[in-house]
């Protein structure tokens, strides 16, 4: 079965530098690897995903992400936070060997002025 | 207009009670999901249904009872409430089966169990 190790549950950036979160999967096959968004109240929104070809993917709001296999990480970055970047962001993983996603512990980010 | 919604937002109920919280979808997709978030915002799935038919059910107490009268709906029942059942719960969506569709979430039904 597929897991995500999210490195770090609280990460705290000032405005306008980079925003780095830390994902690691495990999965015997190959993955199928997103990020989810939750701002406060709400339900969980895609960033982006990575399903085949290309190891960089953009996704919305300036976020992007990178597929390393080598390294079985698949981290998010913004060159630079915004304030309306604080939320909690997910790792998830899935593959052809199951029907369901599994998400990671989740990081919460605040974004100091 | 809401993609995903439930209903009710909040639900404050007491031990032992029965309560149920619906989910409607208006995307036309196949598959609806229900997940727990619990206080620690762990994320976790509890059911899946493709077109009205149970594909996955996770280790659940058979309190929890969903109900798919249609592929727009998937309602969840719980039984004999319990304090641990207290948590948010989310109804998802996508086009279909297949894990690598994205999956389109409502805004959470808060339960909280006294």
């Amino acid at each position: 079965a597929q897991s995500v190790t999210q490195l770090g549950s609280h990460v705290s950036v000032s405005e306008g530098a980079l925003v780095l979160l830390r994902c690691n999967y495990s999965s015997s096959v190959p993955p199928y690897l997103f990020w989810y968004v939750q701002y406060p109240n709400q339900g969980l929104q895609l960033l982006l995903k990575y399903t085949t070809g290309a190891t960089l993917v953009k996704g919305i709001n300036g976020f992007e992400a990178e597929f390393k296999k080598s390294e079985t990480s698949f981290h998010l970055t913004k060159p630079s936070a915004h304030m309306s970047d604080a939320a909690e962001y997910f790792c998830a993983v899935s593959d052809n060997n199951d029907y369901k996603l599994s998400f990671g512990a989740g990081t919460t980010v605040t974004v100091r002025a | 207009d809401t993609a995903v919604s439930q209903t009710p937002k909040y639900l404050v109920t007491q031990m032992g009670n029965d309560k149920s919280i619906k989910c409607e979808q208006n995307l036309g997709h196949d598959t609806m999901y229900w997940y727990k978030q619990d206080s620690k915002k762990f994320l976790k799935i509890m059911f899946s249904y493709n077109n009205k038919e149970l594909i996955i059910n996770e280790t659940v107490p058979n309190r929890f009872s969903p109900k798919s009268p249609d592929k727009a709906h998937l309602n969840l029942h719980i039984n004999s409430l319990e304090l641990g059942d207290s948590a948010v719960y989310f109804c998802a969506s996508s086009q279909d089966a297949r894990v690598q569709n994205i999956q389109y979430f409502g805004a959470g039904t808060r339960l909280s169990v006294l």
